[in-house]
Order: structure tokens, then C-alpha cells, then sequence
């Protein structure tokens, strides 16, 4: 079926708002992450969910960041109060255990 | 802590010519080495993949070096196109950790036509 699909493909917000980026992983694949790139960086590891077990949760740079993964399919990243270092692409990437990662296309917040 | 180191941070090759990127890396217990490749405005893809009980992986035009005991691994890409520009990733995963990839900082490659 489809890819991993991210929503909404850029985010523009101003400083000190909260914002919600979706993902909707492959259909069956169990893992889930959460990547940040920003401009000319890496990849940052924020998040993994994989099937029922807690949440991976330490990538994440702040409690201003959190996610959730509901009936164990699409993922909401949160980010609250957002600030200017918050600008990047996020990207979501989805796989069965211990496979390769399939990557959506990302969401590009940019936070003004 | 950077665990995986990339080079160069850019790379230009003419049509025709080989491109060489290179990672090295700390954590011996690292066992799977892919590299990605992304285009603008996309995801990373996986390229090729290799594990260290070989020193050598080639798929078409890419090949994957690895020295284990140098702690190293490259990716040559043999008579670069112009549609191989893109950004690539090494990366790195621990044995048995489904948990994450560690990325390298990435290799901006572009073939001139």
C-alpha cells in the first residue's frame, strides 16, 4: 500500500504556539520513530514506539516535546510553546521489527 | 556524543567518476551499517545495508566497503550520474536494538552533467 504519509507537509507558527505534526506509518508495521532534521544536520532521534511497549521517549530535548501513538497505528508529535530552534524538518519513519525504516516525506515547521 | 562520524560534508564529481563517502564509527557494538539517500523535499531511502561479517556489499553502481577492525565503512558510488545528486546518510544500529539508528551528519553530493 502507501508509504508513510506526514501531515501537513510545512507548518508555519509563531513563536510560543503549540503545534501537532501527524504520521501515518505503513499499514502492520509495528515500529515507529520520530527523527528531526534540521538545515544541513542529521538526524536526530527523538521518539520510538514499538507495538504496546513504553514509549522510547529520550531523544526528546524538552518536556515541551511529547507523542502519542493511538491503537498502536497513527502518531501525533507535539511540540508546546514553540521556539525559533524548534525550526526543522520532522520526520516520521515506520517498520516492521528490526527492518529497515521506511520514511514519510517530513513536515517542515518553521516557527517565526 | 557523535557516534558516527561522516566526510566529506559535501562532494562535487564529475559524470562518469566515482564518488567516495566515508563514516567511522565508536561503538563496537554496532552490527548493521545501511547508508540512506535523500532527495530535496523527501524522506530519507534506504540504499544498501551491509552487516560486519563481510567487507564488501555492491548493488548495481553502489558498493559498501567495511574494515571492522578500522572501525570504517564507505560508500562508493561508480560512475556517478547526474541523478545521483542527493544527500547521503551513513548510519548505524546496535545488535538486537530495534530501537533507533544513529545518523551520521550527511554528504551532500552532486554530479556535474
Amino acid at each position: 500500500g502507501a508509504g508513510v504519509s506526514q501531515s501537513p507537509s510545512n507548518k508555519v507558527t509563531e513563536k510560543g504556539k503549540d503545534v501537532e505534526l501527524r504520521c501515518d506509518p505503513i499499514s502492520g508495521h509495528t515500529a515507529l520513530y520520530w527523527y528531526r532534521q534540521s538545515l544541513g544536520q542529521g538526524l536526530e532521534f527523538l521518539i520510538y514506539f514499538q507495538g504496546n511497549s513504553a514509549p522510547d521517549k529520550s531523544g526528546l530535548p524538552s518536556d515541551r516535546f511529547s507523542a502519542e501513538r493511538t491503537g498502536g497505528s497513527v502518531s501525533t508529535l507535539t511540540i508546546q510553546r514553540t521556539q525559533q530552534e524548534d525550526s526543522a524538518v520532522y520526520l516520521c519513519a515506520s517498520s516492521l521489527y528490526n527492518s529497515p525504516l521506511h520514511f514519510g516525506n517530513g513536515t517542515r515547521l518553521t516557527v517565526t | 556524543q557523535q557516534q558516527v562520524k561522516q566526510s566529506p560534508q559535501s562532494l562535487i564529481v564529475q559524470k562518469g567518476g566515482i564518488s567516495i563517502i566515508n563514516c567511522a564509527y565508536e561503538n563496537t557494538a554496532f552490527d548493521y551499517f545501511p547508508w540512506y539517500q535523500q532527495f530535496p523535499g523527501k524522506g530519507p531511502a534506504l540504499l544498501i545495508a551491509i552487516r560486519p561479517d563481510v567487507s564488501e556489499k555492491k548493488e548495481g553502481r553502489f558498493t559498501i566497503s567495511f574494515n571492522k577492525s578500522a572501525k570504517q565503512f564507505s560508500l562508493h558510488i561508480m560512475d556517478s550520474q547526474p541523478g545521483d545528486s542527493a544527500t547521503y546518510f551513513c548510519a548505524a544500529r546496535k545488535e538486537g536494538s530495534a530501537r533507533q539508528l544513529t545518523f551520521g551528519s550527511g554528504t551532500q553530493l552532486t554530479v556535474l552533467p
